[in-house]
């Protein structure tokens, strides 16, 4: 059983379009994280979720809008897309309560494309 | 969030150790020393973390410094598979923690058959 999944893996798409990721975590955390990984491999944190509410915002770009339907679920839906939001976007979670911080769980990541 | 300093890129020879340092010397009390690896085309995964302690588990060990302000991460045995960047991170769990991680731009590690 894959603990945390991701769709889609790849996403190609015109400049403008909007377009949405999922992820999915069967862990049993309650806390959620999207990172995103550039062309330079540099990894930042952009939001996190802890129990559905929003407690990370990384002043991304108001295109950017991420939901948490459940505890379980933390999808992210960006509008307009734009040349420089090509990039690998990673979903995490994590038990917040866990010692040390609390390790979190990564998934594969989607391939992100504008053209 | 305390800053970490690692070397770009190191290399080693398949079945020997290695040794990955990490320096951290604006380290706080609260903050715990996690590695994440990251392997070719995949998400990042833990590794191991410590607070003062050393600490093993199957993957690696992690050798902390008395003072704290350093830490080492040893892969007894390389193997190809270890081949990643490894990213050492610090993480505050004092009243502002929020969970986030902060990567650097970690050291990539070849390893040599």
């Amino acid at each position: 059983d894959t603990a945390v999944s991701q769709t889609p893996k790849y996403l190609v798409t015109q400049m403008g379009n909007d377009k949405s990721i999922k992820c999915e975590q069967n862990l049993g955390h309650d806390t959620m994280y999207w990172y995103k990984q550039d062309s330079k491999k540099f990894l930042k944190i952009m939001f996190s979720y802890n129990n559905k509410e929003l407690i990370i915002n990384e002043t991304v770009p108001n295109r950017f809008s991420p939901k948490s339907p459940d505890k379980a679920h933390l999808n992210l839906h960006i509008n307009s897309l734009e040349l420089g939001d090509s990039a690998v976007y990673f979903c995490a979670s994590s038990s917040h309560a866990t010692s040390g911080g609390g390790t979190q769980y990564f998934g594969p990541g989607t391939r992100l494309l504008v053209l | 969030d305390a800053k970490t300093t690692q070397p770009n890129s190191m290399e080693s020879n398949e079945e020997e150790p290695v040794h990955l340092p990490c320096n951290h010397s604006t380290i706080s009390g609260t903050d715990y020393i996690h590695w994440y690896r990251q392997l070719p085309s995949q998400g990042p995964e833990y590794v191991i973390h410590g607070l003062t302690s050393n600490v093993n588990n199957r993957m690696a060990s992690l050798a902390i410094a008395e003072d704290r302000k350093s830490s080492t991460l040893i892969l007894h045995r390389a193997t190809l598979r270890d081949a990643a960047v490894y990213y050492c991170i610090l993480r505050d769990v004092g009243s502002s923690n929020t969970g986030k991680l902060i990567f650097g731009q970690g050291t990539t590690l070849q390893v040599k058959p």
